[in-house]
């Protein structure tokens, strides 16, 4: 299927755990983004890509790793989850100078 | 910090009527401005958007209006339905960055 997926889409984790979250386009944008979304803050970025191999921190990057060896994939690692990183992910793909497209989103919650 | 501001937390509306929301910045490097509307566990999918060189952008029921000397802009969209029912997302950049900055976001409900 032609756009932007993610998997999975819910995912039940312990506090210290090490989760990833994948992320993949079929269009070959350049630029790739994560997102988290909490009531309150709205959707806050967390790293964005703006090739393979070419990373950036966003707003709040802080416990998340990202890695790019493929222009399709775009996965967030949260190293030792903590109960501050329940949140739904989205990650984003643009094609033009700044509309994005978003994926339908990871609901992750860390108990 | 919140350079991008939706203080209204959320809207009612009646179908047929003009729905209203509202968004302030901060930062007046900011050139392009976005809004997003999302459903419940959906991505956010790209409405409509506003260049700083213009006040205005019109796509079928939606129009966006920007007023730069007051940093702000509005989604207006008339008229209403019970399909626009969503979370709707304002956003900007700065034209050189990457990357959007967005507003905490307003429901809006449209009953019949």
């Amino acid at each position: 299927d032609a756009g932007i997926t993610q998997s999975p889409r819910y995912k039940i984790t312990e506090t210290g755990r090490q989760v990833t979250l994948m992320c993949h386009q079929t269009w070959s944008h350049s630029y790739m983004f994560w997102y988290r979304q909490d009531l309150g803050h709205g959707l806050r970025l967390i790293y964005y890509s703006a090739a393979a191999d070419i990373t950036d921190k966003g707003e709040v990057p802080d416990g998340y790793v990202v890695s790019r060896s493929k222009t399709e994939n775009f996965p967030l690692t949260l190293e030792s989850a903590t109960r501050s990183q329940t949140s739904v992910y989205f990650c984003a793909s643009r094609a033009g100078p700044e509309t994005q497209y978003f994926g339908p989103g990871t609901r992750l919650l860390v108990l | 910090d919140q350079q991008v501001k939706q203080n209204s937390p959320s809207l009612s509306v009646q179908e047929g009527r003009i729905s209203i929301l509202n968004c302030d910045y901060t930062n007046s490097m900011f050139d392009y401005f976005l809004w997003y509307k999302k459903y419940p566990a959906e991505g956010p999918t790209f409405l409509i958007s506003i260049s700083s060189i213009k006040d205005k952008n019109e796509d079928g029921r939606f129009t966006v209006f920007l007023n730069k000397s007051a940093k702000h802009l509005s989604l207006h969209i008339v008229p209403s339905q019970p399909g626009d029912s969503a979370v709707y997302f304002c956003a900007a950049s700065a034209g050189n960055t990457d990357k959007l900055i967005f507003g905490t976001g307003t429901r809006l409900q449209v009953f019949p």
